[in-house]
């Protein structure tokens, strides 16, 4: 079946550091992904997402792209603040449903 | 707009009592959908909605109920309450499937 894997938290940077979250996904056709974050009491926002392979999504920032012959799609940014420190899921959309992943905590340090 | 709302915010009830929840939003979607969020399991899926008077359900629908009777409202009971459906609960609308989900602020239910 379909589901999506991806790197257990939290995850601890320093102000400025470069953020690597991996998420890996297992789909029997061709889904489109997507990152979603939720801050401190808040509902889920979509961050971005991308919906073919080789597609690179962006925002804010924030980077990940589509690679099907790893099945990947992991979120990057460059240089993170404070204001990043969130929960981070992946997820991808099958059909009419959408598989979240377990979701990622990240602690950004001033 | 006020996007997706949910009522209430926070909830406690005991083992065997009933409640809705209840979600609105005001820009013209089709579908709507309930997830329930707990540690470590990411949004599981429990009942979604592709239109006024239609309902299916998700990937954890039992113990759960719901209604779309309005375009604008997906409701959510609980008949008899559980500490197992202790969790938080998030509302989303989309106009499509092809189109992002807005969530709503969440419900945090306690059920003791």
């Amino acid at each position: 079946g379909n589901s999506v894997t991806q790197m257990e938290g939290p995850v601890t940077l320093s102000e400025e550091a470069f953020l690597t979250i991996n998420c890996t996904y297992t789909a029997t056709g061709y889904p489109s992904l997507f990152w979603y974050v939720q801050y401190p009491g808040e509902g889920l926002q979509l961050l971005l997402k991308a919906t073919k392979a080789d597609d690179k999504g962006s925002n804010k920032g924030f980077e990940a792209t589509y690679r099907k012959e790893t099945t990947s799609f992991h979120l990057e940014k460059g240089s993170v603040q404070v204001s990043d420190s969130a929960v981070y899921f992946c997820a991808l959309k099958f059909n009419d449903k959408i598989i979240f992943g377990k979701g990622t905590r990240l602690h950004i340090l001033p | 707009n006020a996007g997706v709302t949910q009522t209430p915010k926070f909830r406690v009830l005991k083992t065997g009592q009933s409640m809705t929840l209840l979600c609105a939003q005001d820009m013209n979607h089709e579908y709507m959908y309930w997830y329930r969020q707990d540690p470590g399991m990411g949004l599981r899926l429990i009942h979604y909605s592709v239109g006024e008077g239609t309902t299916a359900k998700g990937e954890v629908p039992d113990g759960y109920n719901v209604s779309r009777l309005k375009k604008q409202n997906f409701l959510l009971g609980l008949e008899s309450a559980a500490p197992s459906q202790t969790s938080v609960y998030f509302c989303a609308s989309s106009y499509s499937t092809s189109y992002e989900q807005y969530f709503g602020p969440g419900t945090r239910l306690t059920v003791t």
